[in-house]
């Protein structure tokens, strides 16, 4: 079944404390890329990979860190986070920029 | 820059009512792409459908229907005889040619009374 893959679904977490959110797919992807929805503002875009090794910055990328090392993953690494960091991330991969494929969504709160 | 307004934060209708939802977007490229999602209570976002900068032709899909129209820079979507099930968040979504970003807009709550 084609399909993005988050984990985890549900993240608790404390200030400060590294924390990786892993995303996969399996349809062959080059384009991959992070959002955060928050209420009120939509869908935002945090980074986003056009291909291994390439990546670029969405409109709200401080505090992320991402890495492409392989077509079928692409991360999202928060470093050192923080409670504004409290929200919904989707994760989204489509052969090009012509389409995207949401996974289901990982939501995370910090204390 | 681009940018997407979706107007109408909640709107509640009466099943079997119909109801239009309201995009319009803002670019300066020529080829763009233009996308709705919807977004039910259990979350997950789900591609209702994408329109090329070049095919203004309408598209009905069942009781979905989309307008697009150039002129004014607006991608409405229309649903005939609502159904409970169509309650949801549905957002409207641009990316253009010549950038490999996506720029929704705030999205638009719907609900539909029995």
């Amino acid at each position: 079944e084609a399909q993005v893959t988050q984990n985890p679904r549900y993240l608790i977490t404390v200030t400060g404390k590294k924390l990786t959110v892993t995303c996969s797919q399996n349809m062959n992807h080059e384009y991959m890329s992070w959002y955060r929805q928050d209420p009120g503002l939509g869908l935002r875009q945090i980074y986003y990979s056009m291909n291994v090794e390439v990546t670029d910055k969405g409109d709200v990328p401080e505090g992320y860190k991402v890495s492409r090392k392989e077509k079928r993953n692409f991360p999202l690494i928060l470093e050192s986070p923080s409670p504004n960091q409290t929200s919904l991330y989707f994760c989204a991969s489509g052969a090009s920029t012509d389409t995207q494929y949401f996974g289901p969504g990982t939501r995370l709160t910090v204390l | 820059a681009q940018k997407v307004t979706q107007a109408q934060t909640e709107i509640s209708v009466v099943e079997k009512e119909d109801v239009t939802l309201d995009c319009v977007y803002e670019t300066r490229d020529t080829t763009y792409y233009l996308f709705w999602y919807k977004q039910p209570p259990s979350g997950e976002l789900v591609f209702l459908i994408r329109r090329n900068s070049f095919d203004e032709q309408n598209e009905i899909s069942g009781r979905y229907s989309w307008n697009f129209q150039k002129s004014t820079s607006s991608f409405n979507f229309t649903i005939t005889a609502s159904q409970v099930v169509d309650s949801a968040v549905y957002f409207c979504a641009l990316s253009v040619f010549t950038g490999n970003q996506f720029y929704f807009g705030t999205g638009t709550s719907l609900t539909v009374i029995p």
